[in-house]
């Protein structure tokens, strides 16, 4: 079964810290791994997407992921963090071709950066 | 440029009452679309997807049905809405690998 794990609800930090926001994922196969940002109050913004190839992803607004297949993980990072990174992460897995659009999401880490 | 747009912005409506929502995405032929439902403060889960015009896959039933009149058009829609229908009702499009994501349509059922 495929299944994607954000073991934090809730992250804390200080602005100009180093963030990063966990995610692991279970599937049998080669997968799709992507995050997405939500605004309080908006919609799902792409951030970044890992498919193949280089394992350190980079994406919109400053952020990259490093896929790691030892460990089924795909965490996002960000140096320094800014108080307007303040949202919830949507970590995301689809199961390669022929599932195109078929998302498999996590349950979200609210990010908050304090100025 | 594509664009993808939901209506309505948002709905309150009572139980039992019918629901009709609309997707339309302009500047791409033939998109796969879909929709997603999102309980407050939850995550996404989504609901159906569409390759072509007449085709609708149900993922999850959630006494909703979904259907796609024209090639830019995406319809969600019940007869009876129940109050764990609320939440925030998502339409996208994938061109490729990447999936995209309309502004969303906020459901309060009461």
């Amino acid at each position: 079964a495929q299944s994607v794990d954000q073991p934090d609800a809730h992250v804390t930090l200080s602005e100009g810290a180093s963030l990063e926001l966990r995610c692991s994922y279970s599937y049998s196969a080669a997968p799709y791994l992507f995050w997405y940002v939500q605004y309080p109050g908006q919609s799902l913004q792409f951030l970044l997407k890992y498919i193949t190839g280089d394992t350190v992803v980079k994406g919109t607004k400053g952020f990259e992921a490093e896929f790691r297949k030892s460990n089924s993980s795909f965490n996002l990072k960000k140096s320094p963090a800014h108080w307007s990174d303040s949202a919830k992460y949507f970590c995301a897995l689809e199961g390669g071709p022929g599932n195109t659009g078929k998302l498999i999401f996590g349950l979200g880490t609210t990010l908050q950066v304090q100025p | 440029a594509q664009t993808i747009h939901q209506w309505p912005v948002a709905e309150i409506k009572a139980v039992g009452s019918p629901l009709s929502l609309g997707c339309t995405i302009k500047g791409k032929s033939s998109p796969n679309l879909y929709w997603y439902w999102q309980a407050t403060g939850g995550t996404l889960q989504q609901l159906f997807y569409s390759i072509t015009v007449g085709q609708v896959e149900s993922v999850v039933q959630l006494n909703l049905s979904a259907s796609r009149p024209k090639d830019d058009q995406f319809i969600l829609s019940t007869e009876k809405l129940l109050l764990s229908h609320s939440g925030f009702y998502l339409c996208a499009w994938s061109p490729s690998t990447e999936v995209f994501f309309g502004k969303g349509t906020r459901l309060t059922v009461v």
